[in-house]
């Protein structure tokens, strides 16, 4: 399995504090990635990032900022949380470089379950 | 029109049966494709990947890709209780950095 750790795996907050959630990986990957996961709607990208301080929009990134100091590390934050942001939060990786013109397949880690009151 | 589309089910088989799983995407110039298995409560885990047309056998699951019609399906051969989940099938685009469009998902069922 790859070395992906994401903390917290739960938490319970109200309406307009902020939040950051941390993945953490030991696979020295360069690609990583924000996913949030809805019943209904699968899941879907919030931000990614290509190296260190290189990150970019994903489809839902209105609300979301990202920050990547080093490559283990990519933190995730709510400044203001809303109830619309309660969801499932997944990280995920992919190796460097692409295979036969391709993409690597990502990898995930466990999930942090975010619940805003 | 979603960008990638999965009947959401749930697809429900007998134990030793073919399971048929299939996703359809809108962009033509698509160039990956994966299907995760994602079980309640836990995160996705990738099963198989395909770049090219064709078929791709890997032990009781295949990949099959159709990249004129735009569809590409996963085969479950033998299928077991198991394997019941949700396959989420997932569509990386050419160019446009390293984004990977996920389908909804397909809830299988698979009776003993």
């Amino acid at each position: 399995d790859a070395g992906i750790t994401q903390s917290p795996r739960h938490k319970v907050t109200e309406t307009g504090t902020p939040v950051t959630l941390r993945c953490h990986q030991t696979e020295n990957h360069r690609y990583m990635y924000w996913y949030r996961q809805d019943p209904g709607h699968g899941l879907r990208l919030i931000h990614y990032s290509y190296g260190v301080k290189d990150t970019d929009k994903g489809e839902v990134s209105d609300g979301y900022s990202v920050s990547r100091s080093k490559t283990e590390d990519f933190l995730l934050t709510l400044e203001s949380a809303t109830s619309s942001q309660t969801s499932v939060y997944f990280c995920a990786i992919s190796e460097s470089p692409p295979l036969a013109g391709g993409n690597q397949p990502q990898h995930f880690g466990d999930g942090t379950r975010l619940s805003i009151l | 029109q979603k960008e990638v589309e999965q009947n959401s089910g749930p697809l429900s088989v007998p134990e030793g049966a073919i399971a048929s799983l299939n996703c359809t995407y809108s962009d033509r110039g698509s160039q990956s494709f994966f299907w995760y298995r994602q079980y309640s409560g836990k995160s996705p885990e990738l099963i198989m990947f395909i770049y090219s047309n064709g078929d791709k056998e890997d032990g009781r699951f295949t990949a099959q890709l159709n990249k004129a019609s735009q569809y590409v399906s996963l085969l479950i051969r033998d299928s077991q209780p198991s394997d019941s989940a949700t396959y989420l099938c997932a569509v990386k685009a050419r160019g446009g950095g390293f984004k990977t469009i996920f389908g909804a998902g397909t809830r299988l069922f698979v009776k003993a």
